[in-house]
């Protein structure tokens, strides 16, 4: 069964439009993260969330925001997308941060985001 | 600095055994893992090895740990035609669990 979910697998949007990508986990775990993995590269974190408090990666877009409204669901929200943001966007959830032991990272299946 | 490298292709046969190579720079990182990558799918979790131990074994997967040198691999034995994907390593980085992944090895399986 799936733990980390996200819709759509698939969206398309046109250049400039917002967009919202969504993520929902049944796992109840603290930690919810967001990255960003271009084609043939390696997947880069964009942001985090422990419970309700944000944190932002230094060289995150500003075009790039998020919501985390409880435990289970996050939103990515892209305000104007550029052609440089089409990417596959993953959604990774832990229990706690790595201090308090082996804590890893467990991924859905992707978002794959194009941009017309 | 944080950077994570892996050679970019291996190529083997179905039933022999294929090692995936990778090096790193943060001698904190505490948890090191490698993670499988189907074409259009996410990341699935295979194994990870804490940094105080040399070596993890996990059915057919064998992860070697030389912290010294700051290399870690990944040894699949009996490698089968659906063990074709690419794998990332990845360290972890900072109290967040901030995964720092490696460039990815596509690992193509001939029958």
């Amino acid at each position: 069964d799936a733990m980390v979910i996200q819709n759509p697998r698939y969206q398309v949007t046109q250049f400039g439009k917002p967009v919202t990508l969504s993520c929902s986990q049944t796992l109840n775990h603290n930690v919810m993260y967001w990255y960003q993995q271009k084609s043939s590269q390696a997947p880069k974190l964009l942001f985090h969330y422990y419970d309700k408090d944000f944190n932002n990666e230094a060289d995150t877009p500003d075009n790039f925001q998020s919501r985390r409204p409880n435990t289970s669901f996050c939103f990515l929200d892209i305000r104007s997308p550029g052609l440089g943001d089409a990417a596959m966007y993953l959604c990774a959830t832990s229990r706690e941060y790595i201090g308090t032991g082996d804590q890893p990272q467990h991924f859905g299946d992707g978002t794959r985001l194009s941009i017309l | 600095g944080e950077d994570v490298e892996q050679s970019l292709f291996l190529s083997v046969r179905e039933g022999d055994s294929s090692v995936i190579n990778c090096t790193y720079t943060d001698s904190s990182s505490t948890y090191l893992y490698w993670y499988k990558q189907e074409p259009g799918a996410g990341l699935q979790l295979l194994t990870y090895i804490f940094s105080n131990m040399d070596m993890k074994q996990d059915q057919r997967l064998t992860v070697l740990l030389n912290k010294k040198d700051k290399h870690l691999s990944l040894r699949i034995a009996d490698t089968q035609t659906g063990d074709s994907a690419i794998y990332f390593c990845a360290e972890s980085s900072g109290a967040t669990n901030k995964l720092i992944f490696g460039t990815g090895t596509l690992l193509a399986v001939q029958p």
